[in-house]
């Protein structure tokens, strides 16, 4: 079964820095992997996705991530960080076989000022 | 175009009791997923449903169950609730068969189990 690690429970970046969070998979099959933001007291959003195609994707509020398979990683990026990017963020995992996604533990976004 | 609605936004059970949570999917999309996150974790796949019928389901035992509705709304059931059970139930909504699909998040039901 597929599975996600995120890299650090916790980032902390000052505003207009880079912001890098980290996602490694497992899969058996190709996989589907997913980038989300959870904001307090909501559902999750999706901020991007990779299926077939493109390895650099680009999503939505400047967000991209890059699928590397070999190195199973899906990273993701934002050149320059805003205050309103502070939030947890999961990356998920799924493929063809079946419809189960496991998302990662979750990272907290903090921007200082 | 309506979003993904869940309803009660709140909740609190006692060990053993029986709940249901219900979940308004977006227009348009015929595929429900729920998902519990308990608190600083991830969301973990409990079941999928598309077209009335469970289409996939994750690690949970079978007081978990659920239903789907003509019109694509649907139901989370759990009996004989436990301490444990105490999670955010998130809802989610896509076209389609598949989760690769976009899947639409409702902002979720807090449950919480005395």
């Amino acid at each position: 079964a597929q599975s996600v690690t995120q890299l650090g429970s916790h980032v902390s970046v000052s505003e207009g820095a880079l912001v890098l969070l980290r996602c490694n998979y497992s899969s058996s099959v190709p996989p589907y992997l997913f980038w989300y933001v959870q904001y307090p007291n909501q559902g999750l959003q999706l901020l991007l996705k990779y299926t077939t195609g493109a390895t650099l994707v680009k999503g939505i509020n400047g967000f991209e991530a890059e699928f590397k398979k070999s190195e199973t990683s899906f990273h993701l990026t934002k050149p320059s960080a805003h205050m309103s990017d502070a939030a947890e963020y999961f990356c998920a995992v799924s493929d063809s076989d079946n419809n189960d996604m496991r998302f990662g533990a979750g990272t907290r976004l903090t921007v200082k000022p | 175009e309506t979003g993904v609605t869940q309803s009660p936004t709140h909740l609190i059970k006692t060990r053993g009791q029986q709940v249901t949570l219900r979940c308004s999917s977006q227009s348009g999309h015929n595929t429900v997923s729920w998902y519990q996150q308990a608190l600083g974790q991830g969301p973990q796949f409990i079941f999928q449903y598309y077209r009335e019928e469970e289409n996939g389901r994750g690690n949970f035992p079978p007081r978990f169950s659920g239903l789907q509705f003509p019109n694509y709304s649907s139901e989370l059931n759990v009996n004989a609730l436990e301490l444990d059970d105490s999670a955010l139930y998130l809802c989610a909504s896509n076209k389609g068969q598949k989760n690769y699909n976009e899947q639409f998040f409702g902002p979720g039901t807090r449950l919480t189990v005395l």
